[in-house]
Order: structure tokens, then C-alpha cells, then sequence
């Protein structure tokens, strides 16, 4: 079964600073993965998505991730936070399925930035 | 391009009360819908999901139904809410392979 662990509950980060959110998956065959992100009470938006090719995705808002298939990871990185990119952060497997449940989200990583 | 309405943003409503959030698209058509609830600090639990109207999935068991009377709106029930249906309810289509396009969602507080 689909499975995806994000393994940081929370983060929290200078602005400037690096960042890099963690995800796990667990699939039998090359899967779906995307990051998406939350901003407080609002919907979910996409960042970035991998479907095949090149391993490093580039995403909105200079996010960028990379499939790492032997480590079944999909970390999202970004080379310097902004203030406004405090968020909750979701990764997410989905599978090419006729059955409902084609995409299976992480629990979420929340990020805090401090100026 | 296609957009998500939801409503209403906020809602309060007693237990036991009944419940009806409603989700229209448009710039689409026949899309794959979904309903999907937020509980405090969790991820996302992915409640209904409909290929047509009429058409609804779901196996989680629960104390809400969906419905979809028309191609572009999916509606979100309960006839008796719970404190524990308190949460986030969004809902999205699906953009591309596998691919969610969510709404803003709806703020559902059980008291």
C-alpha cells in the first residue's frame, strides 16, 4: 500500500537560511509525488510535482525537489527562506489507479521562519 | 482556467444540528471530485471522491455523505453532526494525473 511519511512535525528556520523538508514514501512501482503547501486557513496549493525524467523538479516560489528512488525520498529544498513561506507543508504520493484512492498525503511539516 | 468554490469559509454549528457544505468548478467539465477533511495538527483524510453525478466512493466510515446532483457541484452532508466532525473540509478536482486542485476550504466548528 501507498504510504508517505513526512518525518519533521515542525520546523523553524532564520529568513535567509536554507531549508530542506523531508518525505518518505513507500510504493511499489515509480509513483506520483508532489509538494504541496498551506498557507493558514486557506486551501492547498501546488508546488511542485514529479511524474518521470529529470529527478530535480523546479517548483513556484524557488522550491525545488529531488527523487531520490533508492533512498525513496522526495525532499523538498529551498536555497533561501522568505518570511512569507511559513506554512504547513504537505507531500503526497499519488498512483495511476481506477480505484479512489489514488493519492495518499503526508501528516504535513509546519514551518515557522524567524526574521 | 478552472476554479473551486467553496462555501461557507466559516461555520459554527451546534451538535446535532444538520449539515450541507457545497462545492461548485468551473472551467472544467465532468472533472473528478474530491472531499477531503483537516483535523487540528493532522494531515489530510481523504473522505468522498466522485468520478460523475450520482457517483460517489467513500470507505470511511462516518457520520457524513456527499452527494453530486450536477456535473460541476459536489455537496458535503449530515443530517446529525458530531463534536468529532469538527475540522477543515476541502474540497479539490483533480487538475491533471493524480494531480489535486484544491479550494480554499471550509472551517467547520462543532460546539
Amino acid at each position: 500500500a501507498q504510504s508517505v511519511t513526512q518525518p519533521d512535525i515542525h520546523i523553524t528556520v532564520s529568513e535567509g537560511a536554507s531549508l530542506e523538508l523531508r518525505c518518505n514514501y513507500s510504493y511499489g512501482a515509480t509513483p506520483y509525488l508532489f509538494w504541496y503547501v498551506q498557507s493558514p486557513g486557506q486551501g492547498l496549493q501546488l508546488l511542485l510535482k514529479y511524474f518521470s525524467g529529470d529527478t530535480l523538479v523546479q517548483g513556484i516560489k524557488g522550491f525545488e525537489a529531488e527523487f531520490k528512488r533508492s533512498q525513496s525520498s522526495f525532499n523538498l529544498r529551498k536555497p533561501s527562506v522568505h518570511w512569507s513561506d511559513a506554512a504547513e507543508y504537505f507531500c503526497a504520493v499519488g498512483a495511476m489507479k481506477t480505484s479512489y484512492d489514488k493519492v495518499i498525503f503526508g501528516p504535513g511539516t509546519s514551518l515557522s521562519v524567524i526574521p | 482556467s478552472q476554479t473551486i468554490h467553496q462555501w461557507p469559509a466559516t461555520l459554527v454549528q451546534p451538535v446535532g444540528s444538520p449539515l450541507s457544505l457545497e462545492c461548485t468548478v468551473e472551467g472544467t467539465s465532468n472533472p473528478n471530485l474530491y472531499w477531503y477533511r483537516q483535523a487540528a495538527g493532522r494531515g489530510l483524510q481523504l473522505l468522498f471522491y466522485s468520478v460523475g453525478i450520482g457517483q460517489i466512493s467513500s470507505e470511511v466510515p462516518q457520520n457524513l455523505s456527499a452527494s453530486r446532483p450536477q456535473d460541476r457541484q459536489f455537496i458535503l452532508s449530515s443530517k446529525k453532526l458530531l463534536l468529532s466532525d469538527s475540522g477543515f473540509y476541502l474540497c479539490a478536482l483533480e487538475a491533471g494525473p493524480v494531480e489535486a486542485f484544491f479550494g480554499q476550504g471550509t472551517r467547520l466548528t462543532v460546539v
